[in-house]
């Protein structure tokens, strides 16, 4: 897991709040993935990004839900008008793109009151 | 019929013990293989990377692949009550980056 930072580390937020999560990608690596984990689920893929490009959101909600990589700073994850149903552990991953392994990170605890 | 299956648990061992962890998928386009473990609170840690059929090992960590039975296992040898986990496996198409996760099973090796 080092190298891929996430923060918060743990967030609570009232129901119709915003949530902002923030992931540096490991150093050298360039793509950057987001999971969710849900209680007793397992990881779901939900975005995977490059920089200032999408590359697939397949796995996103369709609507409270974006994520962004600029050219500078970190990989943010937003879910506007937070509902319980989006308390969840959220993690971040990357690579490098020449080496397809993926190294998560700590994880962010979203906890919806 | 859920892609990857995988028994949670929980599972407990006694010290030394070998553990046997086993996933089923059900897509046959899948070619790379993961275990992942997992602490509780913390993100998911790379252990085991496989490719196709076959036996990886690595330490104290066996990984093997049964592609035609659609069957993949992590091996532990003399574990730990260091091991005590949850242990996901993963896996992915040629070409994609998108891993599929099976619910993970928890692991508590006792002293």
């Amino acid at each position: 897991n080092a190298g891929v930072m996430q923060n918060p580390r743990h967030l609570v937020r009232r129901r119709g709040q915003e949530a902002r999560l923030r992931c540096s990608p490991m150093k050298g690596h360039s793509h950057v993935y987001w999971y969710r984990q849900l209680p007793e689920e397992g990881l779901k893929f939900m975005v995977y990004l490059q920089k200032e490009n999408i590359i697939d959101e397949s796995g996103m909600p369709k609507e409270r839900f974006s994520a962004e990589f600029p050219k500078e700073g970190p990989s943010i994850l937003r879910i506007q008008q937070v509902v319980r149903g989006d308390s969840a552990a959220y993690f971040c991953a990357s690579s490098s793109g020449t080496d397809n392994t993926i190294y998560f990170g700590e994880g962010s605890w979203l906890t919806v009151v | 019929q859920k892609e990857v299956e995988q028994d949670p648990g929980p599972l407990s061992v006694p010290e030394g013990a070998i553990v046997s962890l086993n996933c089923t998928y059900s897509n046959s386009a899948f070619q790379y293989f993961m275990w992942y473990r997992q602490y509780s609170r913390k993100g998911p840690e790379l252990l085991m990377y496989t490719y196709s059929s076959g036996n990886k090992e690595d330490g104290r960590f066996t990984a093997q692949v049964d592609k035609s039975s659609k069957y993949i296992s992590l091996f532990i040898r003399d574990s730990q009550p260091s091991d005590s986990a949850t242990y996901l496996c993963a896996m992915r198409e040629a070409g994609s980056y998108q891993l599929t996760f099976g619910k993970g099973t928890k692991l508590s090796v006792i002293p």
